[in-house]
C-alpha cells in the first residue's frame, strides 16, 4: 500500500492564481481531511469528507473548495491564491470501521508559497 | 470551544535526559487523544493514542503517555532521549467520536544535543 499520497510536493503561486492540490489514498478509508500547518499554530482542519459525495467545512475553510467524487481522491482547490495561504498542507485519511481504534494517516504534505 | 494546548514550545535536552512534554485538553465529553511526531522534512507519524482503558499508554520508540482525567492532561514521556528524537511533537484530540476531525496543539519542537 502506498498509503496517503499528495502532489505536488512544492508549489509556488502568484496572488490570484488558482490550483488544485491532489490527495489520494489506497486504504479504502471513508474519511479524508485536509489540514494546513503554520508555524506556532499546529495543524488546523480546512475541510473534511466522510464519504464520496459528502464534504463539510472545518475550522479554516475560507478560500478553499473540495469535492469527493471517489473514495480514493480528495482534491483541495485554491480558487484565488493569497499570501495568507502560504502554508504546508497535509491530507489525512481514516476509517470509522476501526471504531475505537481508528487513526488518521497523513500524507507527506505539499509546501505552498503564494507570492 | 474544544481545544488542545501544549505549553512547551521549544525544549532542548542532552542525550540520555528524561523527557516530559505537556498536553492539556478542554472538557468536551468523550475524548480520544493522540501524540504525533514530525521528524525534519517528514510527514506526521503516530506515536501513541488513547481511547479508553489503561490510562498509561505505550507507543513506539520508547514513548509513553498518561491520561489523567482529573487534570485534563495527556503528557508524553520518555526516560532517556536520543539525538534521533529531535523532531516536532504534536498532541491532538478528537471529541465525541468525530474521529476524522483532529484538534491539534501548537506543537513542541524538541532538540536533543549529542
Amino acid at each position: 500500500n502506498a498509503g496517503v499520497t499528495q502532489t505536488p510536493k512544492f508549489q509556488v503561486l502568484k496572488t490570484g492564481q488558482s490550483m488544485t492540490l491532489q490527495c489520494a489514498q489506497d486504504m479504502n478509508h471513508e474519511y479524508m481531511s485536509w489540514y494546513r500547518q503554520d508555524p506556532g499554530m499546529g495543524l488546523r482542519l480546512i475541510h473534511y469528507s466522510v464519504g464520496a459525495g459528502i464534504t463539510d467545512q472545518g475550522e479554516v475553510p475560507n478560500g478553499y473548495n473540495v469535492s469527493r467524487s471517489t473514495t480514493e481522491d480528495f482534491p483541495l482547490r485554491l480558487l484565488s491564491a493569497a499570501p495568507s495561504q502560504t502554508s504546508v498542507y497535509f491530507c489525512a485519511s481514516s476509517s470509522p470501521r476501526d471504531r475505537g481504534t481508528d487513526t488518521q494517516y497523513f500524507g507527506p504534505g505539499t509546501r505552498l508559497t503564494v507570492l | 470551544a474544544q481545544s488542545v494546548s501544549q505549553h512547551n514550545h521549544h525544549v532542548i535536552l542532552s542525550e540520555a535526559a528524561s523527557l516530559e512534554l505537556g498536553c492539556n485538553y478542554s472538557y468536551g465529553g468523550t475524548v480520544n487523544l493522540f501524540w504525533y511526531v514530525q521528524y525534519p522534512g517528514q510527514h506526521l507519524q503516530l506515536l501513541l493514542k488513547y481511547f479508553s482503558g489503561d490510562p498509561l499508554v505505550k507507543g513506539i520508540k520508547g514513548f509513553e503517555a498518561e491520561f489523567i482525567k482529573s487534570k485534563f492532561s495527556f503528557n508524553l514521556r520518555k526516560p532517556s532521549v536520543q539525538w534521533s528524537d529531535t523532531a516536532e511533537y504534536f498532541c491532538a484530540g478528537t471529541y465525541g467520536g468525530a474521529t476524522n476531525k483532529l484538534i491539534f496543539g501548537t506543537g513542541t519542537l524538541l532538540a536533543v544535543q549529542p
